[in-house]
């Protein structure tokens, strides 16, 4: 086990919808990053966050947005949400001092229908 | 433009038998080479991880092989088990204006057959 876990286990909404994404990470890791797994692909980066701030992005648009809190947990907010949002979600932290290994939770299972 | 290519994508293996994945890497400034374990309903594990400094890491049946001119790098699974049968993904990661960005593989989806 890596410490980590996200909620909702699974989620279904439909297009147009906005959803909230938790994820709760280890004490002492004060980066996490969250990905975006689409079926039979390896993750996609979306952004990450030290010490709630937003630090890095990939590409992914606007309506994609974070927050992070000091008690070690995140949020993922999706806005007007599309069909191809449909995925695994990820997120991953990183322990205070190392810049390496991250340990990622089971992940959100996201349906738009 | 997919910076990091991994082949094959499946792959089947007899027991006690060698799993071979290959990944390529285009970008230079990478300067660490995870590779991750996935069960289904999982989020990725990391298995094992080498830097470019090394050619060869081995832990238990896991070994990375890394050739920095060519930009490639493979994992070995050595005596291959039917508990080993999961989805695997290669990654690289480097500094990418402050925080450290890592780029994965498609992934290669290893069954072990007895």
């Amino acid at each position: 086990e890596t410490g980590v876990t996200q909620s909702p286990t699974h989620l279904i909404k439909t297009r147009g919808q906005q959803v909230t994404l938790r994820c709760s990470s280890q004490s002492g890791h004060n980066t996490v990053s969250w990905y975006q797994q689409a079926l039979g692909q390896g993750p996609q980066f979306i952004f990450q966050y030290y010490r709630e701030e937003e630090n890095g992005r990939g590409n992914f648009p606007p309506r994609f947005s974070g927050l992070q809190f000091p008690n070690y947990s995140s949020e993922l907010n999706v806005n007007a949400l599309e069909l191809d949002d449909s995925a695994l979600y990820l997120c991953a932290s990183i322990r205070t001092g190392s810049t390496d290994t991250q340990y990622f939770g089971p992940g959100t299972r996201l349906t738009v229908l | 433009q997919q910076q990091v290519k991994q082949s094959p994508q499946s792959l089947i293996v007899q027991k006690g038998g060698i799993s071979i994945i290959n990944c390529a890497y285009e970008n230079t400034a990478f300067d660490y080479f995870p590779w991750y374990q996935q069960f289904p309903g999982k989020g990725p594990a990391l298995l094992i991880a080498i830097r470019p400094d090394v050619s060869e890491k081995k832990e238990g049946r896991f070994t990375i092989s890394f050739n920095k001119s060519a930009k490639q790098f493979s994992l070995h699974i050595m005596d291959s088990q039917p508990g080993d049968s999961a989805t695997y993904f290669c990654a690289a990661s480097g500094n990418s204006g402050g925080y450290q960005k890592v780029t994965f593989g498609i992934g290669t989806k290893l069954q072990v057959i007895p």
